[in-house]
């Protein structure tokens, strides 16, 4: 399908280990967003990409956290040293970049990561 | 601040009508958006309002007042595979900027 696809769709990882989750954003599209979504909550902000570029990073719980989209396509979101509150849904969206226009961002079925 | 409210869960019978409300205090306002969301399943886009009024599409229609931080999803002829989180968000001022999302409306359609 031409959706947003994020891999993969479980991890499960020991505490102190590394994680690298990745998204495949719809071709084309220049905006891509990071969410964390926990058990019975709505999504909450992450990081966001303009292309290649990081504009906006402040979502990010601590600097245990990183992403990066070095061409502007695929993108990697890593987090080192893991702990058990970082267990949760991480969503994966994309969307067309127009000013001031209704453009909705399309989710991908996130990766759902357990620490043990 | 920010903050979205809305209600944790809903039940509605089958056949029947729904509407889901969402009050928001932003600090800038450029647009609201509905999405849907099964468990275990991405979110998927239902409606987008930036004007004041309501928007219909085929079953769901929603409706938003800018002045009253205010905003509902309508939901007719209600089927069993509506049942599902309903999720509100704002994005802010600045062009394609972040969501701010909603909790999410825990929907359950019952026969």
């Amino acid at each position: 399908g031409a959706g947003v696809s994020q891999s993969p769709r479980y991890k499960v990882a020991k505490r102190g280990q590394d994680v690298a989750l990745r998204c495949d954003p719809i071709s084309g599209h220049v905006s891509l967003f990071w969410y964390q979504q926990a058990l019975g909550q709505g999504p909450e902000f992450l990081t966001y990409f303009q292309n290649e570029a990081q504009l906006d990073k402040s979502g990010l719980p601590s600097d245990r956290f990183f992403a990066e989209r070095p061409e502007g396509s695929v993108s990697t979101l890593k987090i080192q040293r893991t702990q058990q509150e970082d267990s949760a849904v991480y969503l994966c969206a994309s969307s067309l970049a127009r000013q001031g226009a209704g453009q909705p961002q399309h989710f991908g079925d996130g990766t759902r990561l357990s620490i043990l | 601040g920010q903050n979205i409210d809305q209600p944790t869960e809903m039940t509605a019978t089958e056949g029947a009508i729904v509407q889901i409300n969402c009050t928001y205090q932003t600090s800038g306002f450029n647009g609201l958006f509905w999405y849907q969301q099964h468990a275990g399943e991405a979110p998927t886009f239902l409606s987008y309002n930036v004007l004041d009024g309501l928007e219909e599409k085929g079953r769901f229609s929603s409706f938003l007042s800018r002045s009253k931080g205010y905003s509902y999803l309508l939901l007719k002829e209600l089927q069993m595979k509506d049942s599902a989180s309903y999720l509100c968000a704002v994005r802010e001022p600045s062009g394609n900027t972040p969501l701010v999302f909603g909790k999410g409306t825990r929907l359950s359609v019952i026969a």
